[in-house]
């Protein structure tokens, strides 16, 4: 089967510049998952989604960040305006189901690589 | 917060087994532990999952300790396509799974 695709693999932009990223999860998995990862650390989970709704977004700045999953299908995350800190890997990975069952399993894309200046 | 406790770094010599260690003291009795590793430019990689008893799968192995607050993973005959970051981690209260630092795992040839 297809993997989780993501889209750009780079992105280069300048601080208070505005950036999207796109993420289509494997077919039929119903939970997607963004993950903020600064280097050296571990991935970071930003907001989750449970076919087209929020199941958390604790973690999510809201301020700045935003992220949609419309037909509980592929998904967008923008920042709006950037700054220097936000320069990380931004990842996808989706689920057959929820994550908090123990036994389902993420799938992750290869990320997208985000440079603010 | 469901925190996980990985040595930074490990090294291990090609075709030797390795031994990686995770504490994980506050987890609770229904949360399953999951490894997942990482390898350079690439998204984590699922390598096993467990809740009490020891499994086994074409990656790995996982030993998992009788009062559950620690585990190992078990590679058997490490390749130098193997080496990666490694995490260890389980989904605490908030239902999800939440990545450490995780190991850095060398192997030399």
């Amino acid at each position: 089967e297809a993997g989780v695709a993501q889209s750009p693999r780079y992105k280069i932009i300048e601080k208070r510049q505005s950036v999207a990223f796109w993420c289509n999860p494997i077919s039929g998995h119903a939970t997607l998952y963004w993950y903020q990862q600064i280097l050296g650390q571990g991935p970071k989970l930003l907001i989750q989604f449970q076919n087209n709704g929020v199941v958390d977004d604790s973690q999510l700045p809201k301020d700045r960040f935003s992220a949609e999953r419309l037909k509980g299908v592929d998904s967008t995350l923008k920042i709006q305006p950037a700054k220097l800190e936000d320069s990380a890997v931004y990842l996808c990975a989706s689920s057959r189901g929820m994550g908090g069952s123990g036994k389902n399993i993420q799938y992750f894309g290869a990320g997208t690589r985000l440079s603010v200046l | 917060d469901a925190k996980t406790t990985q040595p930074n770094s490990m090294e291990s010599n090609e075709e030797e087994p390795v031994h990686l260690p995770c504490n994980h003291s506050t987890i609770s009795g229904t949360d399953y532990i999951h490894w997942y590793r990482q390898l350079p430019s690439q998204g984590p990689e699922y390598v096993i999952h467990g809740l009490t008893s020891n499994v086994n799968n074409r990656m790995a192995s996982l030993a998992i300790a009788e009062d559950r607050k620690s585990s190992t993973l078990i590679l058997h005959r490490a390749t130098l396509r193997d080496a990666a970051v490694y995490y260890c981690t389980f989904s605490g209260s908030a239902r999800q799974l939440t990545f450490g630092s995780g190991t850095q795992l060398t192997v030399l040839p």
